[in-house]
C-alpha cells in the first residue's frame, strides 16, 4: 500500500458543480496536512493545511478522520479557475513528509 | 515579491555531464528542500537542508550532492548526469522545519525542467 494515495481522476465537473476528493495515508501517527494546488507545468502552491477539527476557506472545505486515515478537500460552486491538481501532503514526523501523486480537476463550462 | 527562485528554468545534458541547479529564497527561511517530478510519482525528496551549515538525505538521494551556501541559498548539483534523472526539480523553502508538528507550509520555486539524454 502506497504511503499516500489519492485518484488520480480526472474528475470532469460542470461550473458550479461541489466536488470532493479523499486522501489516504498508511501511517496512523502523521501528525500535519496539507492540500496544495498544481496548475499545469507550475510550481505546487498551498492552498490550505488541514486541521483535526476540519477548516474552511471560501469556497474550500478541508477535513480529516483520523480513524480511517484520510483527509478531504470539498470544493463548493466550482469555478473554472478551480481546474488544476491536488496534491495531498502528509507529515509523518521524524523527517519525512509524502507527497500524494495528486488528483485532476477540469471544470467544464 | 521574488519567494523562491530557480536557475535556470531549462537545460539538456548529456550523459555524463555534471551541472549545478541554484535555488535562493528572500523570505528569510531557516529550511530549504530540493524535489523532483516524475509523472505518476508525486514528488520525492532528493535532500533537505534544515537550517544554514546542515544538510540531510531525503528519499531519493543518489547521484545528488547539496550545498547550503548561506542562508538564501541551496544549490543542487548532479555529477554525472544519468537519463534516469531527467525530471523536474523543484526547490522549496518554509520558515521552519517542515517535519515539525507546526503547519508550516513549504513555498515552491518554479522549477527546473531538466532532460538528460
Amino acid at each position: 500500500r502506497k504511503e499516500v494515495e489519492q485518484d488520480p481522476g480526472p474528475f470532469n465537473v460542470p461550473e458550479g458543480a461541489t466536488v470532493a476528493f479523499n486522501c489516504t495515508y498508511s501511517n496512523s501517527a502523521s501528525q500535519s496536512f496539507f492540500w496544495y494546488r498544481q496548475d499545469c507545468r507550475k510550481e505546487p502552491k498551498l492552498l490550505m493545511s488541514v486541521y483535526s477539527s476540519g477548516n474552511e476557506d471560501g469556497r474550500f472545505t478541508a477535513q480529516l478522520n483520523r480513524a480511517s486515515q484520510y483527509i478531504s478537500l470539498l470544493i463548493r460552486d466550482s469555478k473554472l479557475s478551480d481546474s488544476a491538481t491536488y496534491l495531498c501532503v502528509v507529515n509523518e514526523g521524524y523527517q519525512k513528509v509524502t507527497f500524494g501523486t495528486g488528483t485532476k480537476l477540469q471544470v467544464i463550462p | 515579491n521574488a519567494g523562491v527562485t530557480q536557475t535556470p528554468k531549462f537545460q539538456v545534458l548529456k550523459t555524463g555531464q555534471s551541472m549545478t541547479l541554484q535555488c535562493a529564497q528572500d523570505m528569510n527561511h531557516n529550511s530549504m528542500y530540493w524535489y523532483r517530478q516524475d509523472p505518476g510519482m508525486g514528488l520525492r525528496l532528493i535532500y533537505y537542508s534544515a537550517s544554514e551549515g546542515t544538510t540531510d538525505k531525503g528519499e531519493v538521494p543518489n547521484g545528488y550532492n547539496v550545498s547550503r551556501l548561506n542562508k538564501r541559498e541551496f544549490s543542487l548539483r548532479l555529477e554525472s548526469a544519468a537519463p534516469s534523472q531527467t525530471s523536474v526539480y523543484f526547490c522549496a523553502s518554509s520558515g521552519i522545519p517542515f517535519f515539525g508538528t507546526e503547519n508550516q507550509p513549504q513555498h515552491f520555486g518554479d522549477g527546473t525542467r531538466l532532460s538528460i539524454l
